[in-house]
């Protein structure tokens, strides 16, 4: 079945680097937009940005550009986010997610929604 | 950028009960690009309704959606144990944010 599995809880001091990978199967990974979403506890979802498996093309919310990596490695059907100069308000699940495709008589219409979540990825920043 | 606000924060109902949840919008957004999410406490959230009115795959029938320009409806009909969690809409739109979601609605057991 199609599935996004996420690599595990990471604790982090202020000011260094987490990198959290997204291994797909089930489907075809370069056809389908990854996006990298997170959740801090007890509040609402934020978007971070998107990669496209296929070209490698990426955007980012303006929040956290230049802090945040998005990078693939097809062989493994495998999509990370690499988020830097951690800070405490970091502190989050973050989630992939693929972007939703539909077929219609025979044809891929695409949609800005997500579709296929993978499981989270705790991220706690602490000194 | 486009705000997202939803209504009301908390809805308490009992089961076999209809719920009607709102998600407005700043400005106009485009059916094709509103979509609804559940999400339970612990888990990933999983796509309820696109294009605004569209059931995901394995989406129960008693799930709707409806809405247009800056108004939005989520309507669960008849209310099952299984259905009570957060709802958030979540809309497309240009930068800085591309993808933005509203602050979700709880629908509690009451």
């Amino acid at each position: 079945q199609v599935q996004l599995m996420q690599s595990g809880a990471e604790v982090k001091k202020p000011g260094a680097s987490v990198k959290v990978s997204c291994k797909a199967s089930g489907y075809t990974f370069t056809s389908y937009d990854m996006n990298w979403v997170r959740q801090a506890t007890g509040q609402g979802l934020e978007w971070m940005g998107w990669m496209n498996p296929n070209s490698g093309n990426t955007g980012y919310a303006q929040k956290f550009q230049g802090r945040v990596t998005m990078t693939r490695n097809t062989s493994i059907s495998t999509a990370y986010m690499e988020l830097s100069s951690l800070r405490s308000e970091d502190t989050a699940v973050y989630y992939c997610a693929r972007r939703l495709q539909v077929s219609v008589a025979g044809l891929r219409k695409y949609y800005y929604c997500m579709d296929v979540w993978g499981q989270g990825t705790t991220v706690t920043v602490s000194s | 950028e486009i705000v997202l606000t939803q209504s009301p924060g908390t809805l308490s109902l009992s089961p076999g009960e209809r719920a009607t949840l709102s998600c407005r919008a700043s400005q106009s957004v485009s059916s094709a690009y509103l979509a609804w999410y559940q999400q339970k406490p612990g888990q990933a959230p999983r796509l309820l309704i696109y294009g605004a009115s569209s059931r995901a795959t394995g989406i129960p029938d008693r799930f709707s959606g409806s809405g247009s320009g800056t108004d939005f409806t989520l309507t669960i009909s008849r209310l099952e144990p299984e259905d009570f969690a957060v709802y958030y809409c979540q809309q497309y739109g240009s930068s800085p944010s591309r993808f933005t979601f509203g602050p979700g609605t709880k629908v509690d057991i009451k």
